[in-house]
């Protein structure tokens, strides 16, 4: 089973600010089949990114997917306020299926 | 638009089982894989079970194999989970996701529901 660790857990930043959200895997994520999830408070998750960096659709520019292998990285350019909530990776390509623990981006 | 309505949960002693179900509309739901997913209270998220587009292809968690079940009956399309042997473990938010892909893997989950709510005590 892949585990995916995400760092930090919690990350206190202003609007305005650049978001840097790690997501790291006990071995190499096959065909980069990594995804990116955000979920505010009472509300189902909605996927963000696929593919490693691929943005799905709706979803603004502000938000960048990158990595390969075990390392993968969310990047949120200027933080809005709708941006604060919990991050969950996820790798979609070998079995079972796996999240990480999630990381809340709170206000500062 | 694509719905997905999720019904079935409660309260249930432990042991017990469940039936959730699933209601998808405004998808063509034969094309594509769909899983469930849950959520312990205060928790991260955790893949329960997936199920590929025409169910030859199935896969569960290791912390529920050989107690949970997935279908689905794309007739009705719906999809189901049957929980037997249900523990305190188990409570969680159950939520209905639809895959990307007609097979389970090389595909995320692109719309989810409101989830149902499943909670295992005495």
């Amino acid at each position: 089973e892949i585990v995916l660790t995400q760092s930090p857990g919690t990350l206190s930043l202003s609007p305005g600010e650049r978001a840097t959200l790690s997501c790291r895997a006990s071995q190499s994520v096959s065909s980069s089949y990594l995804a990116w999830y955000q979920q505010k408070p009472g509300q189902a998750p909605r996927l963000l990114m696929y593919g490693a960096s691929s943005r799905a659709t709706g979803i603004p520019d502000r938000f960048s997917g990158s990595g390969s292998g075990t390392d993968f990285t969310l990047t949120i350019s200027r933080l809005e306020p709708e941006d604060f909530a919990v991050y969950h990776c996820q790798q979609y390509g070998s079995s079972p299926i796996t999240f990480g623990q999630g990381t809340r981006l709170e206000i500062k | 638009e694509v719905q997905l309505v999720e019904s079935g949960g409660g309260l249930v002693q432990p042991g017990r089982s469940l039936r959730l179900s699933c209601a998808a509309s405004g998808f063509i739901v034969d094309d594509y894989a769909m899983h469930w997913v849950r959520q312990a209270p205060g928790k991260g998220l955790e893949w329960v079970s997936g199920i590929s587009w025409n169910s030859g292809s199935i896969g569960y968690a290791d912390s529920v194999k050989g107690r949970f079940t997935i279908s689905r009956d794309n007739a009705k399309n719906s999809l189901y989970l049957q929980m037997n042997s249900l523990r305190a473990e188990d409570t969680a938010l159950y939520y209905c996701a639809k895959g990307s892909h007609y097979d389970i893997l090389t595909g995320y989950c692109n719309y989810w529901g409101q989830g149902t709510l499943v909670t295992v005590s005495s």
